[in-house]
């Protein structure tokens, strides 16, 4: 069976410091992935997808950035983190003809 | 530009009671439609996927029915225990989509009442 891994599940970051949060995905080959970012009191929010290696689209222009350097491993990364990137990141993967998505259980970021 | 609107944005109901969660959606054209449930600092667990060309789906006490024409769905949740108390969310996937980006709505929160 696929299962979805994503670390860590909490983190706490100043300003000004680096990010970088992982995520794999086990049990199936080629997967779309997705980053999502959830904030308080709205909707989820798609950051950056992925349909394949070194493949990856943004969705909103903002200070995050993703990479894929392996088929089933997605990471999501800034090189210095503002206040306004507190959230919680979730990260999915979808195949397969009715591209159901499954996701991991998040991290909750805050940046202090 | 698809747009997915969940009403009520709270619920709370009786612990025994049968249920019906909302989900509009603003572009017909649609792949699928999935149903999640989300607890408190938790992930999304898929709970259904309705295909385009599907009416409805059930998992046990839960039964997903897609319209298309209307731009609709509900989640009927049947004699509901106060575990079912979670965020539910319904998201839509674009039919021209072959990258499988979901548009969700802003949940449904439900608290079942012992």
């Amino acid at each position: 069976s696929q299962t979805i891994h994503q670390w860590p599940a909490t983190l706490v970051q100043p300003v000004g410091s680096p990010l970088s949060l992982e995520c794999t995905v086990e049990g199936t080959s080629n997967p779309n992935l997705y980053w999502y970012r959830q904030a308080a009191g709205r909707g989820l929010q798609l950051l950056f997808y992925s349909v394949g290696i070194g493949q990856i689209s943004s969705e909103v222009p903002q200070n995050l950035s993703a990479s894929r350097p392996q088929d089933r491993q997605f990471i999501l990364s800034s090189k210095k983190l503002l206040l306004s990137d507190s959230g919680f990141y979730l990260c999915a993967w979808s195949a397969g003809g009715t591209l159901e998505a499954f996701f991991g259980q998040g991290t909750r970021l805050t940046v202090v | 530009k698809q747009e997915v609107t969940q009403i009520p944005a709270a619920l709370s109901v009786p612990e025994g009671e049968n249920l019906v969660l909302n989900c509009s959606f603003t572009d017909s054209a649609i792949y699928n439609l999935q149903w999640f449930r989300q607890d408190p600092g938790k992930g999304l667990t898929s709970l259904l996927l309705i295909q385009s060309s599907q009416r409805e789906q059930t998992s046990g006490r839960l039964n997903a029915s897609l319209d298309k024409s209307s731009g609709r769905s509900t989640l009927y949740i049947a004699a509901s225990q106060p575990g079912d108390s979670a965020t539910y969310l319904c998201a839509a996937l674009r039919s021209t989509s072959n990258t499988g980006k979901l548009i969700f709505g802003q949940g449904t929160t439900l608290q079942v009442k012992p």
